[in-house]
């Protein structure tokens, strides 16, 4: 069954510095997503992104945040300087399409700020 | 689908049945019922998803009223593994994103 991945599982980082989580999704999908999920807390919406562009955005993601289909496979998420606060765990999500499609979800990449 | 409410807990034992609902009141013509289940550090996965009357798959049945303002996840014969965190969602903005909610945390135990 084809998966979405992502890398790393877990990032470790300082505050201030930048990061990149890297996703694959599914090959044949068009439609791409991240959310992330702070330690007991619910699943947030952060991205859509469709046509190599962003379709919708969250308040969450500010001028820190940024995404990126570099080549045909990967979906990268770039956050520029980090903040404790962006401690989290970092879902991607691909589609075939849109409102009422299935979306397959990815591990996850667990960023820890210190 | 906007607002969802679902219970914050459940306990089961294996071999139960176990029936999970949802209340959306506010659902809007077009929108579909999805339920989706999260493992422990996880990413969320796909169960089910409906618009009326009744859907079942492999997993799950959806049961869905005529009003469609609530719906009912039931899982048959649950085992340990189906411990997890169940939601009830909608999808938002112009490319669907998915609104999750506190979902349902089951526990189940032998």
């Amino acid at each position: 069954e084809p998966e979405v991945t992502q890398t790393p599982s877990h990032q470790v980082t300082q505050m201030g510095q930048e990061v990149i989580l890297r996703c694959v999704p599914i090959s044949n999908h068009l439609y791409f997503y991240w959310y992330r999920q702070i330690l007991g807390q619910k699943v947030e919406f952060l991205v859509s992104f469709y046509n190599n562009e962003i379709s919708e955005k969250s308040e969450i993601f500010d001028d820190q945040f940024s995404v990126e289909r570099p080549d045909g496979s990967n979906f990268t998420l770039k956050i520029r300087s980090t903040k404790l606060e962006d401690s989290a765990m970092y879902f991607c999500a691909s589609s075939s399409g849109t409102s009422g499609s299935e979306q397959y979800f990815g591990p996850g990449t667990r960023l820890t700020v210190t | 689908l906007a607002k969802t409410t679902q219970p914050i807990s459940m306990d089961s034992y294996e071999g139960q049945e176990v029936n999970i609902t949802c209340s959306h009141n506010n659902i809007a013509t077009n929108d579909y019922i999805t339920w989706y289940q999260q493992f422990p550090s996880q990413g969320p996965r796909f169960i089910i998803q409906g618009y009326k009357t009744k859907v079942t798959n492999e997993v799950a049945s959806l049961f869905i009223p005529a009003d469609r303002k609530s719906s009912t996840l039931s899982l048959p014969r649950v085992s340990l593994s189906d411990t997890a965190v169940y939601y009830c969602l909608g999808y938002g903005g112009s490319q669907g994103n998915l609104i999750f909610g506190k979902g349902t945390k089951l526990s189940v135990k032998p």
